[in-house]
């Protein structure tokens, strides 16, 4: 069974430019996480969202940052305008509709401004 | 803020049993045990998790006490590539959450 899918593994952008991180969950889960992880730092909570819909975005900064996850497709995390303070390894999690199960995670997408 | 203490790092000789402790005194009882672990440039893997049953599986083993306010995971034959920082998280069971991580323990396995 494939886990959970991220790419690109590593991308470069300039300042002011957009990035777009695509995550796409295992096979049968329809959770979808997203968590930041900045150098030196802990893992910190982003966004949460089910097909279609946002179900949390408490950890997800009011601009610049946006998340989907469409019907068909993967999961995409935008960031527009790129600071250097973005640089981050941005990790995408899933989970199956069973609350209780434990959320899987991908090797994360590790992303420079330069 | 993340309702469980560790510490910050441990050391183990490879080929032994590394226990990790964990403290979470004020677990409510709905919520689970999790135990995940980051291995360097990685991301987190998923290891076990309990509810107040001692659990084991292939990675590990969960032991619970009988109050629920600590655990420790047991890796019982550890390995140079055990060498990672592990996150005991408490959640919720019966709903999607998000995981608050906290800083976990840095794991050294010694040759």
């Amino acid at each position: 069974n494939a886990g959970v899918m991220q790419n690109p593994r590593h991308l470069v952008r300039r300042r002011g430019q957009e990035a777009r991180l695509r995550c796409s969950p295992m096979k049968g889960h329809s959770h979808v996480y997203w968590y930041r992880q900045l150098p030196e730092e802990g893992l910190k909570f982003m966004v949460y969202l089910q097909k279609e819909n946002i179900i949390d975005e408490s950890g997800m900064p009011k601009e610049r940052f946006s998340a989907e996850f469409p019907k068909e497709g993967p999961s995409i995390l935008r960031i527009q305008q790129v600071v250097r303070g973005d640089s981050a390894a941005y990790f995408c999690a899933s989970s199956p509709p069973d609350s209780y199960q434990p959320q899987h995670f991908g090797d994360g997408t590790r992303l420079s401004i330069l | 803020d993340a309702k469980t203490t560790q510490p910050p790092s441990m050391d183990c000789a490879e080929g032994r049993a590394a226990n990790l402790p964990c403290n979470h005194s004020t677990i409510s009882g709905n919520e689970y045990v999790y135990w995940y672990r980051q291995i360097h440039s990685q991301g987190p893997q998923y290891i076990i998790h309990g509810l107040k049953n001692n659990e084991t599986n292939e990675m590990a083993s969960l032991i619970i006490t009988e109050d629920r306010k600590s655990s420790t995971l047991i890796l019982p034959h550890a390995t140079l590539r055990d060498t990672a920082v592990y996150y005991c998280i408490v959640r919720v069971g019966n709903r999607d959450d998000k995981i608050i991580f906290g800083k976990g323990t840095r794991l050294h396995i010694l040759p």
